[in-house]
């Protein structure tokens, strides 16, 4: 099935780093939404976007909505290391349920 | 329950078993998924139930695939005559109805490993 391109596909970075990732579709979406997964957890949602050009914020985490609709961007700033793990992007359109997952960015924070 | 509650959590079964997953979506959620993570990759949408609606089964890879909703509320995954490459975890999700605009709650998977 069709997957989103997120880069980097992993970083390693060091405590107190600032951090960004993007995703890339080539079709558009309605509605874009970032989450995170712990080893052996199901993913949790940390941030949703519903508008071209939205940027939206939940504590140290920013996100946005590409104009274009076909990409989106995550900044974490000052890392701490319950960062750590793995972060997906998905997109969705109107009248269809299903999300279109990245392939994920794995995040390593070294101390 | 509060959350998503999947089982079991590990599964390992040898080439040509068939098994069973079981999802307890949220209570009250109307709207099911199942999706597949295979090592180091994205999730793969595999079904979709909302409701009393015809489930999506556009995701199945295989007619080794399927899936039921009993009561609205439990939902079972079916993998016959395994292969070794039905190794992955199977998430579940759950939402309220048209709910994937605020995105869905996912149980923490069965991690199936086949021999």
């Amino acid at each position: 099935g069709q997957q989103l391109n997120q880069s980097p596909q992993s970083m390693f970075i060091q405590e107190g780093e600032d951090v960004s990732m993007n995703c890339t579709s080539s079709s558009i979406f309605n509605t874009w939404l970032w989450y995170k997964q712990e080893p052996g957890e199901g993913p949790v949602l940390l941030i949703a976007l519903y508008k071209a050009g939205e940027l939206t914020s939940n504590g140290r985490l920013t996100a946005q909505f590409g104009i274009t609709r076909k990409d989106s961007f995550l900044n974490i700033s000052a890392s701490i290391p319950s960062d750590v793990g793995i972060y997906f992007c998905a997109g969705k359109n109107f009248g269809n349920e299903k999300l279109t997952f990245g392939t994920g960015t794995r995040l390593t924070i070294i101390p | 329950g509060a959350g998503v509650s999947q089982s079991p959590s590990n599964k390992v079964t040898e080439k040509g078993k068939d098994v069973e997953l079981r999802c307890d979506p949220i209570s009250g959620h109307t709207a099911l998924y199942w999706y597949r993570q295979s090592l180091g990759q994205g999730l793969e949408f595999l079904i979709y139930f909302q409701g009393n609606s015809a489930p999506d089964k556009s995701g199945l890879p295989s007619d080794r695939f399927s899936a039921e909703r009993t009561g609205g509320s439990v939902s079972t995954l079916t993998i016959q005559r395994t292969q070794q490459e039905d190794s992955a975890v199977y998430l579940c999700a759950s939402s309220p109805p048209w709910g994937g605009d605020y995105g869905y709650t996912f149980g923490s998977g069965t991690r199936l490993t086949v021999v």
